[in-house]
């Protein structure tokens, strides 16, 4: 499968805990994003690598996440001091073109 | 900021009913995009439009950017059991790394 793949596909943690999710794009493509999704809402844009490079952070990104790609592959997401407020599928999106961004199956993240 | 508004939020219609779903923005976008989600799974792409006025068909489906380019519509043809899920439009965020803004979308099902 070359999709971009994202693991865990389900995270259950408690409130306190620190979490790390990662992402594997499509190999030869050197844009990645992240995006949250709550409930009933679309996904909500977190932060943006073009290779190694972390070009862009929303301001959803508080100071308790923290993503990397330190190759220019692969990428984790990092959420520490969870909160229930962060119960959210967790997105990520890999492109190379102008348009089409192909994303992953997510990971759902549930903070109890 | 740009915002993306979907109507209508939900929609259950038997199988072989028409319907269309709008995507409306006081802001031009430079394209459009619509997405699939189902349950558990991240957003496939269907279509780009990137033209006012464009329409592209995708078997069932019709797409429709507006002249403007601050609207488009979807439009589906008998629907069948297999259009349910959450339809999202999306467009290009104006921070130029290209990440997307979507809409909250519009959860279809489709009664057999």
């Amino acid at each position: 499968d070359t999709g971009v793949s994202q693991n865990p596909r389900h995270k259950i943690t408690k409130r306190g805990q620190n979490v790390t999710f990662r992402c594997d794009p499509i190999s030869e493509h050197n844009r990645l994003y992240w995006y949250r999704q709550t409930l009933g809402q679309g996904p909500e844009f977190l932060t943006y690598f073009q290779n190694e490079a972390q070009l862009e952070k929303s301001r959803l990104l508080s100071d308790r996440f923290s993503a990397e790609r330190p190759k220019g592959s692969f990428s984790t997401l990092e959420i520490q001091r969870t909160e229930q407020g962060d119960s959210a599928m967790y997105l990520c999106a890999s492109k190379a073109g102008e348009y089409e961004a192909f994303f992953g199956q997510g990971t759902r993240l549930t903070v109890v | 900021t740009q915002l993306l508004e979907q109507s209508p939020q939900f929609l259950s219609i038997q199988e072989g009913e028409n319907l269309t779903v709008y995507c409306n923005s006081s802001s031009v976008f430079s394209s459009l995009q619509w997405y699939r989600q189902e349950p558990g799974e991240g957003p496939v792409l269907l279509v780009t439009v990137v033209t006012g006025g464009e329409v592209k068909k995708l078997k069932r489906l019709t797409f429709q950017f507006g002249d403007a380019r601050k609207d488009s519509s979807l439009h589906i043809t008998a629907a069948q059991p297999g259009d349910t899920g959450l339809y999202l439009c999306a467009g290009p965020r104006d921070t130029g790394r290209r990440a997307l803004t979507f809409g909250s979308g519009t959860r279809l099902q489709v009664q057999p």
